[in-house]
């Protein structure tokens, strides 16, 4: 079965710190694709970062940056020098590679605070 | 990417009616999802939309429930039938791009059920 854990419920740190979001997953396909999602308090779902299996290549992108690592099974993604609009809830996310109907499954989200 | 609209954007509707959500694509997509949020939760996929056949659904949510329309490849319907205080959700629709890189999602329906 696959799953998604985010066992960070709700971080909250102030203006131009770094945080990491941690995302943990479980899959018996040996393909398949990581996602992240930032769902601001608008509410609208905002995609950031597809992955998929076959490149554990470290990316970065401005202030975001996410760490693949196959060994753990982990997806974790760090912002960098983090502002007020960071604030949302962050969604880690996993699909399979080859269908063209995938089922994302999504973790639980954590919920970030910046405080000015 | 594709731009996804819904509609209503939010409503407020009495236990026992229905309401049907309108997802619309600027761009002919294969395969539509229909997505709930209860509030606070993950989102978790009710089905899955292809343009000439059946929706696909997911366990735990059946046609009765939930009926979704696909008449074309940039359009589809899904409403909420007999709505419960439990059915309040935000629904979201999301489309595969063309290239198959990633779903993309709508603003979200928020509905509360009274």
């Amino acid at each position: 079965a696959q799953k998604v854990t985010q066992a960070q419920t709700e971080i909250s740190v102030v203006e131009k710190e770094d945080v990491t979001l941690d995302c943990v997953y479980e899959t018996r396909d040996t393909t398949y694709y990581l996602f992240w999602y930032k769902q601001p308090p608008s509410g609208e779902l905002v995609f950031l970062i597809r992955r998929n299996s076959f490149d554990e290549q470290n990316e970065i992108s401005g202030r975001y940056s996410w760490n693949f690592q196959k060994s753990t099974s982990s997806f974790n993604f760090t912002i960098t020098a983090s502002q007020v609009v960071d604030s949302a809830v962050y969604f880690c996310a996993l699909s399979g590679l080859y269908s063209s109907a995938s089922k994302i499954i999504f973790g639980s989200g954590t919920r970030l605070s910046i405080r000015p | 990417s594709a731009v996804i609209s819904q509609k209503p954007s939010r409503d407020i509707c009495q236990r026992g009616t229905s309401l049907t959500i309108q997802c619309q694509v600027d761009s002919q997509v294969t395969m539509m999802f229909w997505y709930r949020q209860q509030p606070g939760q993950s989102l978790t996929l009710i089905a899955t939309a292809n343009q000439g056949s059946e929706a696909t659904y997911e366990s735990g949510f059946v046609i009765d429930k939930f009926p979704i329309s696909r008449p074309n490849l940039t359009f589809s319907t899904l409403t909420v039938s007999n709505m419960s205080p439990e059915d309040s959700s935000i629904y979201l629709c999301s489309v595969e791009d063309r290239n198959q890189e990633t779903q993309y999602f709508g603003p979200g329906t928020r509905l509360l059920v009274l």
